[in-house]
């Protein structure tokens, strides 16, 4: 298995607090991605990175932001959550750009 | 817009028999699908992939189809094993990083 860890992997919190989710790989690849997964939408891409301290918009990336300092971390923030963005959040990895991905075992963030 | 779309939110059959599952996508510039297979609690796995240079390929129970013309792509799995009993997700991706994803189908084996 990929070394890929989601931390936490629960949590739940209140509208209106910051939220910071972490990704922690071990496979020194290159790209980094953060999907959320909601019943009839399949995964969405968040934002993705390509390299430290490049990163890029995915497809509902509104009322988040990311942040990548080193190769084997990449952080997922919601500045203030709210309740739409309760989800379960999938990190991935891959070593050449999207070809193929492996996932993290998610976190389920539930906001009040 | 949803760009890759499986019609199918689920699917039963009988262990042993044939498991088909579809996906069709729109945007002409996709040119490497691939198939993830998900447990509760668990992120998605790979399972199999094809490159738009191809119309088939195989990987042990696992065959994936694709039908350019069509923009319509299938996995098969034969035979089917309860182990097989999971969500399947097709994605898409075209000359950028970024995988586009199917709402997913859930696969139910009956033994």
């Amino acid at each position: 298995d990929a070394g890929i860890t989601q931390s936490p992997r629960h949590k739940v919190t209140e509208t209106g607090t910051p939220v910071t989710l972490r990704c922690h790989q071990t496979e020194n690849h290159r790209y980094m991605y953060w999907y959320r997964q909601d019943p009839g939408h399949g995964l969405r891409l968040i934002h993705y990175s390509y390299g430290v301290k490049d990163t890029d918009k995915g497809e509902v990336s509104d009322g988040y932001s990311v942040s990548r300092s080193k190769t084997e971390d990449f952080l997922l923030t919601l500045e203030s959550a709210t309740s739409s963005q309760t989800s379960v959040y999938f990190c991935a990895i891959s070593a050449v750009g999207n070809q193929p991905q492996h996932f993290g075992d998610g976190t389920r963030l539930s906001i009040l | 817009d949803q760009q890759v779309k499986q019609n199918s939110p689920s699917l039963s059959v009988q262990e042993g028999r044939i498991s088909i599952l579809n996906c069709d996508y729109t945007n002409s510039m996709f040119d490497y699908f691939l198939w993830y297979k998900k447990y509760p609690a668990e992120g998605p796995t790979f399972l199999i992939s094809i490159s738009s240079i191809k119309d088939k390929n195989e990987d042990g129970r696992f065959t994936v189809f694709l039908n350019k013309s069509a923009k319509h792509l299938s996995l098969h799995i034969v035979p089917s094993q309860p182990g097989d009993s999971a969500v399947y997700f097709c994605a898409a991706s075209g000359r950028n990083e970024k995988l586009t994803f199917g709402t997913g189908t859930r696969l139910t084996i009956i033994p």
